[in-house]
Order: C-alpha cells, then sequence, then structure tokens
C-alpha cells in the first residue's frame, strides 16, 4: 500500500521557536494533503488542505500566519509552527491522497508528530 | 454541517462476542462514509468504505441513508481487533475527512 512518511515523529522546542514538520508521500504522487490536529483522548480535527502547487485552504480557526503550509512539490508539504507556544503542543498528523490505482482519493496517514512546546 | 457522532467512547466485549460500534452522520448531499482503525501505537488506516460493500478482517458496514447510520459490525470479536475506532465522512472526491470522535474497543479474552 501507499506509504505516507513524517519527520520528526517526536519534537521538543521552546517557546517562541518554529519549528517544521515533513510530510512525504514515498511512493505515489500526492496530489492532495490535508494536516490534522489531534489532542489527548480526542478525534482529529481537520487544519488545512493543500493541493500541489496552490496555497492551502485554511479551516475557520486556523490561524494562517501561525501554521504555515507548503506543497511545493507532489510528494512533500510542510507544516511549520510559528512562535509557538504551550498550546500549540498536540500530535500533528498528515495524510495524503493522489491518483492510485485502486485507491483513488482514498487518504494515507503519516505516523504523526509529537510537539511539545516549553 | 458535517458532522459524525460517534455515542461511545469505550466498547467494551468478550471474545467471541458480537460488536457493534455506532456511527450517526449529518451531511446534506450524498457522503462517503469510511471506517478507520488505529491499534496500539500504530498510524491510522482505512478499514473499509462504503463504497466498497466489502468486508474486511471480518467487519462490515451498511449505510442506512434513513437512519443516517454506518455501524460497524462484527459476529465474532478477537482480541487482536481491540483498536481505537473512527468513523468518518466526507463529500464525494478528493475532499477532507470530518471525523468522529472514536470509540475504543476492548477485547476480553
Amino acid at each position: 500500500g501507499a506509504v505516507v512518511s513524517q519527520h520528526p515523529s517526536r519534537v521538543i522546542c521552546k517557546s517562541g521557536t518554529s519549528v517544521k514538520i515533513e510530510c512525504r508521500s514515498l511512493d505515489f504522487q500526492a496530489t492532495t494533503m490535508f494536516w490534522y490536529r489531534q489532542f489527548p483522548k480526542q478525534s482529529l480535527m481537520l487544519m488545512a488542505t493543500s493541493n500541489e502547487g496552490s496555497k492551502a485552504t485554511y479551516e475557520q480557526g486556523v490561524e494562517k500566519d501561525k501554521f504555515l503550509i507548503n506543497h511545493a512539490s507532489l510528494t512533500l508539504s510542510t507544516l511549520t509552527v510559528t512562535s509557538a507556544h504551550p498550546e500549540d503542543s498536540s500530535f500533528y498528523i498528515c495524510s495524503a491522497s493522489g491518483t492510485l490505482a485502486g485507491a483513488p482519493n482514498e487518504q494515507f496517514f503519516g505516523p504523526g508528530t509529537r510537539l511539545t512546546v516549553l | 454541517a458535517q458532522r459524525v457522532t460517534q455515542p461511545e467512547k469505550l466498547l467494551s466485549v468478550f471474545k467471541g462476542a458480537p460488536v457493534e460500534l455506532k456511527c450517526n452522520y449529518s451531511y446534506s448531499g450524498s457522503p462517503e462514509l469510511f471506517w478507520y482503525v488505529q491499534y496500539s501505537r500504530q498510524r491510522l488506516q482505512l478499514l473499509l468504505r462504503h463504497i466498497s460493500r466489502e468486508s474486511i478482517k471480518g467487519f462490515t458496514a451498511d449505510l442506512n441513508k434513513g437512519e443516517t447510520s454506518f455501524h460497524l459490525k462484527k459476529p465474532f470479536a478477537q482480541e487482536e481487533d481491540s483498536a481505537m475506532y473512527y468513523c468518518a465522512l466526507s463529500a464525494a472526491g478528493n475532499t477532507p475527512l470530518v471525523f468522529g470522535k472514536g470509540t475504543r474497543l476492548s477485547v476480553i479474552a
């Protein structure tokens, strides 16, 4: 099946710094990538949708200047949390979908990145 | 507005007993419905989708448009079924998923 990786898997940073999380589709071209956030014992909440080569579409309540999303290629999307604060601590999960034979529009999930802001 | 409701946070059943994980949805059009599963320390993965009408690992789910439900069922639970199960909805095509809050299934030996 299709594989999506995320890097890093875990990151701890100081308040006020920026953190970049990478999401890669390893064996298929991802025309669309989605970024989710998951708080402890809660469900996944969609943050934004990004299509390759276009600006990301953010969900209501998600600050686009704080959570910068770039999807410059068909295999890579990045989420940068700028000026991170403790309340940004969370589990960030990406998913990717593309034109896979047999799985059109199916979303494949990355393993997630745990961000802790001190 | 799109919404997915999973009323049970935790469901415990004995091995060999039937399982039903409930999911209700709210959507004005014709949605695609999915069940995702997350085993311990693993990533989220697709279990089944309503358009496939297939059985995966013994699980089935039927879309009931009248009741706006997509309950997940398995006649005989196995210990390896213990996991977190999420029901999700999307509009047709390549659109974002809206997840329910998830149900943790615990199968007791």
